[in-house]
């Protein structure tokens, strides 16, 4: 079955990397995605990677892929207090997306 | 296009009231999808359509709820005799049907059932 486990809370410092961890139970995802969602507001995608891939980075954002252990992460490189939010990674096998709660990622000045 | 639209943003209804919502997808998106959010909780899937065909709906969609897309654009969802238990955030989203590009979200529609 469909199930997407994530840490609940970050606290990181202003300038400081973030790395947010993801735990998937189907082997047979082909998309994997990160979304933020801000308080009040509808999810923003951020950014995804295929299932064939390791990595992919765009600018401050790093996704890593283990298939193996169906782990996903992603890291935010210099992080500032505008990446406050809460932070959802998503399973796509068919559709639809398969979400998990999300990790509240507080950012200290 | 502007994005998802969700109308309204906001709604507050007795208990035993009717509700609706409306979603407008990006025009291009041939699937219109519905989710709700609860405090704390990941968006939960409750149905999708692609075009104006309901492909899918979550056992959490009970009899109270229905849902339209009725000529392959704007959906609407209705719930019947709210319950308490339905207060959450209602979340629309729409896909092409590749998957690279993801779902984009509208903003919500907070319901909330006193």
């Amino acid at each position: 079955g469909e199930d997407v486990e994530q840490s609940l809370f970050l606290s990181v410092r202003e300038g400081d990397s973030s790395v947010i961890n993801c735990t998937y139970t189907d082997s047979s995802s082909t998309y994997l995605y990160w979304y933020k969602q801000e308080p009040g507001a509808g999810l923003q995608l951020l950014t995804y990677i295929f299932s064939n891939m390791d990595m992919k980075q765009d600018q401050r954002l790093t996704v890593l892929l283990n298939k193996k252990d169906k782990h996903l992460s992603l890291r935010i490189a210099d992080t500032q207090t505008g990446d406050s939010a809460i932070y959802f990674c998503a399973e796509s096998i068919n559709t639809p997306l398969v979400f998990g709660k999300g990790t509240r990622l507080s950012v200290i000045a | 296009d502007t994005g998802v639209s969700q109308d309204p943003r906001h709604k507050i209804t007795k208990r035993g009231q009717n509700v609706t919502f409306r979603c407008d997808p990006i025009s291009e998106h041939n699937r219109l999808y519905w989710y709700r959010q609860t405090l704390g909780q990941g968006p939960e899937f409750l149905t999708y359509f692609q075009n104006e065909a309901q492909l899918e709906k979550s056992r959490l969609l009970s009899d109270r709820f229905s849902a339209e897309r009725p000529k392959g654009s704007f959906s609407t969802l209705e719930i019947q005799r709210t319950e308490q238990g339905d207060s959450a955030m209602y979340l629309c989203a729409s896909s092409g049907t590749g998957g690279a590009d993801g779902y984009t979200f509208g903003s919500g529609t907070r319901l909330t059932v006193v």
